[in-house]
C-alpha cells in the first residue's frame, strides 16, 4: 500500500528563521509525484510546491524549497524566512502517475510562527 | 486560473433530512472531480472519485447509499448527504482536474463546505 508519513504533529519557528517539516513515503512506482499543501484557518487547501519524481533538481518557490531523496522516499520542506502568515498546518501528498490521480495525504504538521 | 467553488460553504440541516453540496469550476473543464472528508484536526481523507458522465468511484468503507455523487457536467459535480445524522457532520472538500493542462496529475481544491447535523 502507498502510504505518507509526517512524523511532526507539531513545529514552532521564531518569525524569521527556518524550519524543516519531515515527511516520508512509501511506494514501488518510479513515476509519481508530491507535494507540499498548506491549510491555514480558513482550511482553503493551498499548493505550496510540487516535486516531478522523475526530476533529480530540488523544487523551490520563493521562500518554500524541498529536499527530495528519491531513494530514501523522503521529501522534507523547508521555510527559509518564516513569516506570520506561514502559520498554518501542512501536508505531504503523494500521488501516482497511473490514471487514477488519487491523492494521498500524510496526517499534517501543524505549523506555529512565533512573533 | 484554476479556481474552483462550492457551494454552500455552511450548512445546518436537521437529522433525517438530505443536503446537497455543488463543486463547480469556474475556469476550466473538469473531467474529474474528488471528494473528501476532514474531521477536525485531522487529514483529508478522500470518500469517492467522480468521472463526468459516468458512476462514482467510492472509496472503501465510503456508503453509496448515503454520499450520492452526481458529475452531470465538465464544470460540475454535487454530493448529496441523504438521511444525514449528527456523525455526518464534517468538512467535505472537493478538487478538480484539469485533465486539458500540462499538470494533468495537478488537483485544484475547492474551499470546504461545512456540514452539522443537528
Amino acid at each position: 500500500a502507498q502510504t505518507v508519513t509526517q512524523s511532526q504533529p507539531e513545529m514552532s519557528v521564531q518569525e524569521a528563521e527556518t524550519v524543516t517539516l519531515s515527511c516520508t513515503y512509501d511506494t514501488s512506482e518510479n513515476n509519481y509525484y508530491l507535494f507540499w499543501y498548506k491549510q491555514p484557518p480558513s482550511r482553503q487547501m493551498i499548493l505550496v510546491i510540487r516535486q516531478e519524481a522523475y526530476k533529480q533538481q530540488n523544487a523551490t518557490e520563493n521562500r518554500f524549497s524541498v529536499n527530495f531523496q528519491k531513494a530514501a522516499k523522503s521529501f522534507s520542506l523547508k521555510i527559509s524566512d518564516s513569516q506570520l502568515g506561514d502559520t498554518a498546518m501542512y501536508f505531504c501528498a503523494f500521488t501516482p502517475s497511473d490514471s487514477s490521480y488519487k491523492l494521498i495525504f500524510g496526517s499534517g504538521t501543524r505549523l506555529l510562527v512565533r512573533p | 486560473g484554476a479556481v474552483v467553488s462550492q457551494h454552500p460553504s455552511w450548512v445546518i440541516c436537521k437529522s433525517g433530512t438530505s443536503v446537497k453540496i455543488e463543486c463547480r469550476s469556474l475556469d476550466f473543464q473538469a473531467t474529474t472531480m474528488f471528494w473528501y472528508r476532514q474531521f477536525p484536526k485531522q487529514s483529508l481523507m478522500l470518500m469517492a472519485t467522480s468521472n463526468e458522465g459516468s458512476k462514482a468511484t467510492y472509496e472503501q468503507g465510503v456508503e453509496k447509499d448515503k454520499f450520492l455523487i452526481n458529475h452531470a457536467s465538465l464544470t460540475l459535480s454535487t454530493l448529496t448527504v441523504t438521511s444525514a445524522h449528527p456523525e455526518d457532520s464534517s468538512f467535505y472538500i472537493c478538487s478538480a482536474r484539469d485533465s486539458s493542462s500540462g499538470r494533468a496529475y495537478e488537483q485544484y481544491f475547492g474551499p470546504g463546505t461545512r456540514l452539522t447535523v443537528t
